[in-house]
């Protein structure tokens, strides 16, 4: 079955720095990845979606990066504030079809020290 | 947006007593619902598939006649936890897929559901 590891469950960035999050996974590629942002208490917010044949995306201080080769994503947070941190889960969508729900890593909880 | 409404937030309940957890769509349809259980410092793990009008699918290991699912409209799927245990604390999160847009997943907020 799919496996899939966030680089660390702890991440400490200074404020105004790059925050970059890495996802990888066993299997065979998905047809879409996913970002996730979640808060303690709360169920996840969506934050970003890349396609088995992009090389990457972006949204404003967001970008995210997929290479099938390697089986990797990186999510990347440019000028980080307080306000990022928060638990960022990395999410396959296996046939984008709707029907399957996803397959969620751990998380990455990010720390952004002012 | 779309939006994902899930009642309650949090219950308390005596163990072998049965919980019942509404998943709302506001503002669109959903012929399909996730539902999902977060134990803590764990990742979201798939439960079952809400289907409207059919019998849900779970996953594997799942209890089904434990985690009671109906999804008898387009806009509400219920998950029913029945005889509660302990172990079946966790923090219960629905979701559905808006039929257009971004092809990202709705979350509801989640239930924190605690067996005494």
């Amino acid at each position: 079955s799919q496996k899939i590891e966030q680089n660390s469950e702890a991440l400490n960035i200074q404020e105004g720095k790059t925050a970059t999050l890495t996802c990888n996974y066993t299997n065979y590629s998905p047809a879409y990845l996913q970002w996730y942002r979640q808060d303690p208490g709360r169920g996840p917010v969506f934050l970003l979606l890349i396609r088995e044949n992009e090389k990457e995306k972006r949204k404003e201080r967001l970008k995210v990066t997929f290479d099938t080769t390697l089986k990797q994503s990186l999510f990347h947070i440019t000028a980080s504030q307080p306000a990022d941190s928060a638990t960022y889960l990395c999410a396959l969508d296996m046939d984008g079809g709707g029907a399957d729900g996803l397959t969620f890593g751990k998380g990455t909880h990010l720390i952004i020290q002012p | 947006g779309a939006v994902v409404s899930q009642h309650p937030s949090r219950v308390i309940c005596k163990s072998g007593t049965s919980v019942k957890i509404e998943c709302r769509s506001l503002d669109f349809q959903a012929t399909t619902m996730f539902w999902y259980r977060q134990f803590p410092k764990q990742s979201l793990m798939l439960m079952a598939t809400s289907n409207e009008g059919s019998k849900a699918t779970y996953e594997q290991g799942v209890e089904k006649d434990k985690f009671l699912i109906n999804h008898a409209s387009l806009t509400l799927s219920t998950l029913t936890v029945t005889s509660a245990h302990p172990e079946d604390s966790s923090f219960y999160i629905c979701s559905a897929r808006p039929p257009t847009g971004n092809y990202g997943y709705t979350f509801g907020s989640g239930t924190r559901l605690t067996v005494v």
